[in-house]
């Protein structure tokens, strides 16, 4: 079946420090992919996504590139601030089986100034 | 463009109680809701697959009896959480997928529901 596993977090970094966060994933055909970020108390905001291989998701200084020959989507970005402390989903929507899409646990991020 | 509400963003009843959480998508249609729970420090969990106009459809182990989705409109699909028990507070978010786009899903904010 479908599945996305993520790094554990959580992962704590300095700020201006670079960031990875590790997302691979199990999937038939070619899933849309997704990273979220939840900010505490708030709902799933879209961070960026790819639709298909070789694309190149990036918003806000974070980037993650669709990998099909390693299921890889890993976020990173160059130099965090301690506003991106949140929690960041990995995801997949798949193109059959009504478009549910599979979260990641999550991985909490903490930036410290 | 692609704004997806929740109201209320926080309640708090009584056991025994019911309650009402509403998903509207404020500017587009949609075809397809999708509630998920989510537990603290968790991930989210999908509970059930909205389509207008017709019966919800639940993932397994959701008690649809306790757990009514109503999808009355293109824009509106309700949970209402019957004869709510402790057990049962948690964050409830909904999604909704925009007719001709089926590969996004738009999140609404959250309800916080707390039972006590």
């Amino acid at each position: 079946g479908n599945s996305v596993t993520q790094m554990e977090g959580p992962v704590t970094l300095s700020e201006e420090a670079f960031l990875t966060i590790n997302c691979t994933y199990t999937a038939t055909g070619y899933p849309s992919l997704f990273w979220y970020v939840q900010y505490p108390g708030e709902g799933l905001q879209l961070l960026l996504k790819a639709t298909k291989a070789d694309d190149k998701g990036s918003n806000k200084g974070f980037e993650a590139t669709y990998r099909k020959e390693t299921t890889s989507f890993h976020l990173e970005k160059g130099s965090v601030q301690v506003s991106d402390s949140a929690v960041y989903f990995c995801a997949l929507t798949p193109l059959t089986g009504g478009f549910k899409t599979i979260f990641g646990a999550g991985t909490r991020l903490f930036v410290k100034a | 463009g692609a704004v997806v509400s929740q109201h209320p963003s926080r309640v708090i009843c009584k056991s025994g109680t019911s309650v009402k959480i509403e998903c509207r998508s404020l500017d587009f249609q949609a075809t397809t809701m999708f509630w998920y729970r989510q537990f603290p420090k968790q991930s989210l969990m999908l509970m059930a697959t909205s389509n207008e106009g017709s019966k919800a459809t639940y993932e397994q182990g959701v008690e649809k009896d306790k757990f009514l989705i109503n999808h009355a409109s293109l824009t509106l699909s309700t949970l209402t959480v019957t004869s709510a028990h402790p057990e049962d507070s948690s964050f409830y978010i909904c999604s909704a997928m925009r007719r001709g786009d089926p590969y996004e899903q738009y999140f609404g904010p959250g309800t916080r529901l707390t039972v006590t």
